[in-house]
C-alpha cells in the first residue's frame, strides 16, 4: 500500500525567510506527487504536481517542490515566505497505474506553515 | 468556470440516522472522488467514481456508500451514523480518471452526529 509521511506537525518562519515542507513517500513503481494547501474552513487548493520530467516542479503562489527519487522525498519550498502563506499543507501521492490504484490519492497528516511577520 | 460544489454546507443528524451528501463536479469532469477528514485520522479516501461506475474504494465500512449520475453528479449516503462519524466530507472532481490529473475540492460538508 502506498503511503506519505510529512514528519513536522508545524513550521515556523520568518516572514521573507525561505520555507521548506517536507514529505516523504512509498508507493510501488514511479510515484505520482501532489501538494495541497488548505486554509481555515475551506476545501483544499491544487499547488503543483510531479508527474515526470524535470525534478523541480514549479506550481502556484511562488511555491515549487523538488522530486528526489533516491530519498524518495518530495519537499516543498518558497524563497521567500508570506504570512498569507499560513495554512496546513498536505503532501499526497497516487499509483500511476491504470486506474489509480485501490488507494486513491493518498495524504500525509498535514503540515500547520506559521509564517511570522 | 464554477468550482465544484457540495450541499448541505452543514448537517447535524443524531445517531442511527443516516445521510446524504451532494456533489456537483466542475463542468466537464467525470471523475469524483470522496474523503473524509478528522482531526484524528487526517484525510482519508472514501472512494472514486468515473462515468458512473465505481473506480476504488477506501477501507470504510459498508454503511458508507455513493454513487454518479450520468451528468457526473455524485452522491454519498451514509447508513446508520455513528459519533465517529462526524467529519468535514470532501469532495473533488478530475477531469478524467487517469491518475496524473489533479482533483479539485469541494468546501466541503460538515457533518456533526449527536
Amino acid at each position: 500500500a502506498q503511503s506519505v509521511a510529512q514528519p513536522e506537525d508545524q513550521v515556523n518562519v520568518a516572514e521573507g525567510n525561505p520555507l521548506t515542507v517536507k514529505c516523504t513517500y512509498s508507493v510501488s513503481g514511479n510515484p505520482y506527487l501532489f501538494w495541497y494547501v488548505q486554509y481555515p474552513n475551506r476545501g483544499l487548493q491544487f499547488l503543483l504536481k510531479y508527474i515526470t520530467g524535470d525534478n523541480l516542479v514549479k506550481g502556484s503562489y511562488g511555491f515549487e517542490a523538488e522530486f528526489n527519487k533516491s530519498q524518495t522525498s518530495f519537499h516543498l519550498k518558497k524563497p521567500s515566505a508570506l504570512v498569507s502563506d499560513s495554512a496546513l499543507y498536505f503532501c499526497a501521492v497516487r499509483d500511476p497505474r491504470e486506474g489509480g490504484g485501490a488507494d486513491g490519492l493518498t495524504f500525509g497528516k498535514g503540515t500547520h506553515l506559521i509564517i511570522q511577520p | 468556470k464554477a468550482g465544484v460544489t457540495q450541499t448541505p454546507r452543514y448537517l447535524i443528524k443524531t445517531r442511527g440516522q443516516q445521510v446524504t451528501l451532494s456533489c456537483s463536479p466542475i463542468s466537464g469532469h467525470r471523475s469524483v472522488s470522496w474523503y473524509q477528514q478528522t482531526p484524528g485520522q487526517g484525510l482519508q479516501f472514501l472512494f472514486e467514481y468515473f462515468s458512473e461506475t465505481q473506480r476504488n474504494k477506501g477501507n470504510f465500512p459498508g454503511r458508507f456508500s455513493g454513487r454518479q449520475f450520468s451528468n457526473s453528479r455524485s452522491e454519498m449516503n451514509v447508513s446508520t451514523l455513528e459519533l465517529g462519524d462526524s467529519a468535514l466530507y470532501l469532495c473533488a472532481s478530475s477531469l478524467t480518471g487517469v491518475s496524473s490529473y489533479e482533483q479539485y475540492f469541494g468546501p466541503g460538508t460538515r457533518l456533526t452526529v449527536t
